[in-house]
Order: structure tokens, then C-alpha cells, then sequence
């Protein structure tokens, strides 16, 4: 089946500009998941959705990140006001319960 | 605090050697653990999963990990490195539904 997709692929913005950037989980997969992979930080946890609990929102760096997921299935994370520093690939992630993380492409996100 | 240490940073082996890529965690439960691997614009693909039981976790291109509690280790291996093996390679540690703690990476090259 089809595996977790994301869109788009590569976003150029200037800084000060909202970007939006969507994630298709894998079908029936409760868990859904946004990281960040910069140059130096690694692969970071930004927040993650279970079901139909409160998203844990804990690894948001700051207020200007915000994520929904509709209907349990598709999220969008956004960023307000972007700056240079959050350029990086921000990888979106699904899984079943208590199953292993199965990776989108992720957006590469450069901020000018 | 849980992370995972990846000591090593870039690691160069000959086509047909062995492999071992080290991962040390610290958990506070007993941890899920994992190793992805990720290709040059690829996103991650998961290589291998151990949640409980044998020391040793089987995964997908021949690689394989030993599990030591003792030595809070995770160490990848596979008894001969293909070309194509060449990769970034991630382990995570999480307790089975929630935001994987990711090491830095290693970055593998195999020469002729």
C-alpha cells in the first residue's frame, strides 16, 4: 500500500513569510508524528498526535510552530514568520499502536 | 534525560569487510529500539526493530543488533558490506508509542 507522503517536496520562502507544509499518513494509523532534521541538531521531535487525545506539542521551538491533523488523517504543520534558522527537512512520521515510525520524504524547507 | 550517543561520526570500510556501527541509550524504561537508514534525499527507512526478549534483533539487508542491557548498547552489524550499504544510519530509542530520541547519525562509506 501506499506508504506516508508529503508535500511539498522542496519550499523556498524569504523570512517573514507562513509556510505550510502537509502530511498524508499510511491508512488506519493512529499515530502521526513531525520531526526535524537540521545540519548539527540532528532529527529533533516537534509533536505528535494520538488518536483523539491532545497532540503533544513539547517539542515545538517556539509559539510561531503549530500543527492540526484533520479527521485523524492528514496534518499540516505551520510555521509563522519564518526565519533563517528553520531551514531544514521537516519529516512527517505514522504509525499503528505501539508500532515502529514508518518515514514520509519530508519537506526541505530553506528559509532566505 | 533519555538520549542516544552514536560515537561515531563518519566511518569508512572496504566492500566485503565487516561492520559494526556503535549506539549507546539512556532510558528510563525499557526501551524500544531501532536503527533506520537513510539515502541522500531519501527519507528513513527502517532497518531493524528489537522491542523485547533475544539479545539479538534481525533486520532487513542482512543487518542484525545485538542488544546488551548491561552496557546500555545497540550496536548494528552486518558480516559484509555491500556498495550499496553506503547510508546514513540513525538508532532511536522509544517506548513503543511515542516520539523516538534519535543519535546524531553515522554516515557509512564503502570503497572498492
Amino acid at each position: 500500500g501506499a506508504g506516508v507522503s508529503q508535500s511539498p517536496s522542496n519550499k523556498v520562502t524569504e523570512k517573514g513569510k507562513d509556510v505550510e507544509l502537509r502530511c498524508d499518513p499510511i491508512s488506519g494509523h493512529t499515530a502521526l508524528y513531525w520531526y526535524r532534521q537540521s545540519l548539527g541538531q540532528g532529527l529533533e521531535f516537534l509533536i505528535y498526535f494520538q488518536g483523539n487525545s491532545a497532540p503533544d506539542k513539547s517539542g515545538l521551538p517556539s509559539d510561531r510552530f503549530s500543527a492540526e491533523r484533520t479527521g485523524g488523517s492528514v496534518s499540516t504543520l505551520t510555521i509563522q514568520r519564518t526565519q533563517q534558522e528553520d531551514s531544514a527537512v521537516y519529516l512527517c512520521a505514522s504509525s499503528l499502536a505501539r508500532g515502529e515510525q514508518f518515514f514520509g520524504p519530508g519537506t526541505r524547507l530553506t528559509v532566505l | 534525560a533519555q538520549s542516544v550517543t552514536q560515537p561515531d561520526i563518519h566511518i569508512t570500510v572496504s566492500e566485503g569487510a565487516s561492520l559494526e556501527l556503535r549506539c549507546n541509550y539512556s532510558y528510563g524504561a525499557t526501551p524500544y529500539l531501532f536503527w533506520y537508514v537513510q539515502s541522500p534525499g531519501q527519507g528513513l527507512q527502517l532497518l531493524l526493530k528489537y522491542f523485547s526478549g533475544d539479545t539479538l534483533g534481525q533486520g532487513i539487508k542482512g543487518f542484525e543488533a545485538e542488544f546488551k542491557r548491561s552496557q546500555s548498547s545497540f550496536n548494528l552489524r552486518k558480516p559484509s558490506v555491500h556498495w550499496s550499504d553506503a547510508a546514513e544510519y540513525f538508532c532511536a530509542v522509544g517506548a513503543g508509542n511515542t516520539p523516538l530520541v534519535f543519535g546524531k547519525g553515522t554516515r557509512l562509506s564503502v570503497i572498492a
